[in-house]
C-alpha cells in the first residue's frame, strides 16, 4: 500500500523552461513534506520541504506546493538546467515522538535537454 | 565534515553468507536508519533507532538486524543473506522532528 505515489517514473523538459514534478499522498496524518534530489551512485540530498500549516515555500529556483484538500504536492524548478537533470523523491512525515521516519515516493526521473 | 559515512560501497554476498553494513555520523544525531532503495520502490525503510539503546523495526525488516552501538554508528545485519536482499542501501541521520535527513552515499549489494 504505497502511502506517497509519484505517478510519473520520467520527465523530460527542455533547458529553461519549467520542470513540474508531482507527488500524491494518501495519509491525512503526514504533516511534514520533503522533496530530495540523487544523482547516481550517491545519497539522496535534501532539496526543500514544506508544513502543513503552509502551502507554498520558495528557496532560489525551487518553489513546493502543497494541497491539502487533494493530498498533493508540487515541486516546482524555473529555469530548469542541465545540473538538475537526476532522480527525485518526494517523502512525508507525521508528527509523532522520538524518530521521524519518512515514507518516500517510487522518484521521478528529470532530464534536462539543452 | 564527513557527514554520514557506509562502509562497503560495493559488495557481492553468495546466498546463506552473513554480512554487516556499517554506519556512521559525526552530526550527533540523535537518530539513524537503514533505508533499502529498489528500482520502481523508491525508499523502504528497515530499521530505525530513534536515540542511542533503542532500535525498532520499519516497513521492511524481515532478513535483518541493527545494532545501535553508540550515538555515532548504527550497523545493519543480514544472517543469512537471500537473491531478494540485492538492493542498494542507504543509512540516514536526523536531528529530530521536521529536520530532514542526512545519507550515506550507499551500499550498492548483489545476493548471488
Amino acid at each position: 500500500d504505497q502511502q506517497v505515489k509519484q505517478n510519473s517514473p520520467s520527465l523530460s523538459v527542455q533547458e529553461g523552461r519549467i520542470s513540474i514534478l508531482n507527488c500524491d499522498y494518501t495519509n491525512s496524518m503526514f504533516d511534514y513534506f520533503l522533496w530530495y534530489k540523487k544523482y547516481p551512485a550517491e545519497g539522496p540530498t535534501f532539496l526543500i520541504s514544506i508544513s502543513s500549516i503552509k502551502d507554498k515555500n520558495e528557496d532560489g529556483r525551487f518553489t513546493v506546493f502543497l494541497n491539502k484538500s487533494a493530498k498533493h504536492l508540487s515541486l516546482h524548478i524555473v529555469p530548469s538546467q542541465p545540473g538538475d537533470s537526476a532522480v527525485y523523491f518526494c517523502a512525508a512525515s507525521a508528527v509523532g515522538r522520538g524518530a521521524q521516519k519518512l515514507v518516500f515516493g517510487q522518484g521521478t526521473r528529470l532530464t534536462i535537454n539543452p | 565534515n564527513a557527514g554520514v559515512t557506509q562502509t562497503p560501497k560495493f559488495q557481492v554476498l553468495k546466498t546463506g553468507q552473513s554480512m554487516t553494513l556499517q554506519c556512521a555520523q559525526d552530526m550527533n544525531h540523535n537518530s539513524m536508519y537503514w533505508y533499502r532503495q529498489d528500482p520502481g520502490m523508491g525508499l523502504r525503510l528497515i530499521y530505525y533507532s530513534a536515540s542511542e539503546g533503542t532500535t525498532d523495526k520499519g516497513e521492511v525488516p524481515n532478513g535483518y538486524n541493527v545494532s545501535r552501538l553508540n550515538k555515532r554508528e548504527f550497523s545493519l545485519r543480514l544472517e543469512s543473506a537471500a537473491p531478494s536482499q540485492t538492493s542498494v542501501y542507504f543509512c540516514a541521520s536526523s536531528e529530530g522532528q521536521n529536520y530532514g535527513y542526512t545519507f550515506g552515499s550507499g551500499t550498492r549489494l548483489t545476493v548471488v
